[in-house]
C-alpha cells in the first residue's frame, strides 16, 4: 500500500498569498498523483489529476508538480474561497489511498 | 451533466449489514468504474471499491472481507452491503465515477452529496 503524507497539517495564509501543499508517497506514486478540495459538508472536489493537469473549471491560479515521492500543490494568489482542506490521493497501486489533509485557513 | 446521489438508512446497529446504494442520472454508466469511498475523523478517506459496468469489482484488502458490491444497470444503480459493521465503520460513505472511461484507477471526478452512517445500538 502506498501511504500518503502531507504537509503542514495547517496553513494559515491571508488572501492574495501564495500557498504551497505538499504531499510525499511511499513508496514512488510515480505520476499518478491527484489533489482535491474539500470544503465543510460538501464531497471533495477534483482539483488536478495525474500530478500537473487541472480538472475542468479549475481556475489556473491552481498547480501541481512533482513525481516519484515529492509532489506540491500551488495555490498562486488565495481567493477567499480557497480557505478548505486540500487531499492528495494516488492511483499508481490498489488500493488506491488519500492523505490526511492540509487544512488552509485565514491567517 | 452526470449526478449521483446515495441512498441508506442513517443508522445501523453493531454487528448487522450496512446497504447503500447510488442512483446515477444524466448519463449511463457503460465504461466506468463506479466506486465507493467513505469518509471519518479518524481514518480520514479510503477506497472501499468499485464494480465495472459488466459487473467485475475490486476491493480494498482491508474491508474485502466483509464488502460486496453490486450492479443493476437497468435502474442506473450500483450498491454496497457491508457485513458485521462496528462503530469504526461510522463515516460518510460518498459514490464517486473516476475521470477517465475504462480505469479503475483513476482520480474522481464526479462525487455524491455523501451519506452519513452511524453505527449504534
Amino acid at each position: 500500500e502506498i501511504v500518503l503524507t502531507q504537509s503542514p497539517a495547517t496553513l494559515s495564509l491571508s488572501p492574495g498569498e501564495r500557498a504551497t501543499l505538499s504531499c510525499r508517497a511511499s513508496p514512488s506514486a510515480y505520476s499518478y498523483l491527484a489533489w482535491y478540495q474539500q470544503k465543510p459538508g460538501q464531497a471533495p472536489r477534483l482539483l488536478i489529476y495525474d500530478t500537473s493537469n487541472r480538472a475542468t473549471g479549475i481556475p489556473a491560479r491552481f498547480s501541481g508538480s512533482g513525481s516519484g515521492t515529492d509532489f506540491t500543490l500551488t495555490i498562486s494568489s488565495l481567493e477567499p474561497e480557497d480557505f478548505a482542506v486540500y487531499y492528495c490521493q494516488q492511483r499508481a497501486n490498489y488500493p488506491l489511498t488519500f492523505g490526511p489533509g492540509t487544512k488552509v485557513d485565514i491567517k | 451533466q452526470v449526478h449521483l446521489q446515495e441512498s441508506g438508512p442513517g443508522l445501523v446497529k453493531p454487528s448487522e449489514t450496512l446497504s447503500l446504494t447510488c442512483t446515477v442520472s444524466g448519463g449511463s454508466m457503460a465504461t466506468y468504474y463506479w466506486t465507493w469511498i467513505r469518509q471519518s475523523p479518524g481514518k480520514g478517506l479510503e477506497w472501499i471499491g468499485y464494480i465495472y459496468y459488466s459487473g467485475s469489482t475490486n476491493y480494498n484488502p482491508s474491508l474485502e472481507s466483509r464488502v460486496t458490491i453490486s450492479i443493476d444497470t437497468s435502474k442506473n444503480q450500483f450498491s454496497l452491503k457491508l457485513t458485521s459493521v462496528t462503530a469504526a465503520d461510522t463515516a460518510v460513505y460518498y459514490c464517486a465515477r473516476p475521470h477517465s472511461q475504462w480505469l479503475g484507477n483513476d482520480a474522481f471526478d464526479i462525487w455524491g452529496q455523501g451519506t452519513m452512517i452511524t453505527v449504534s445500538s
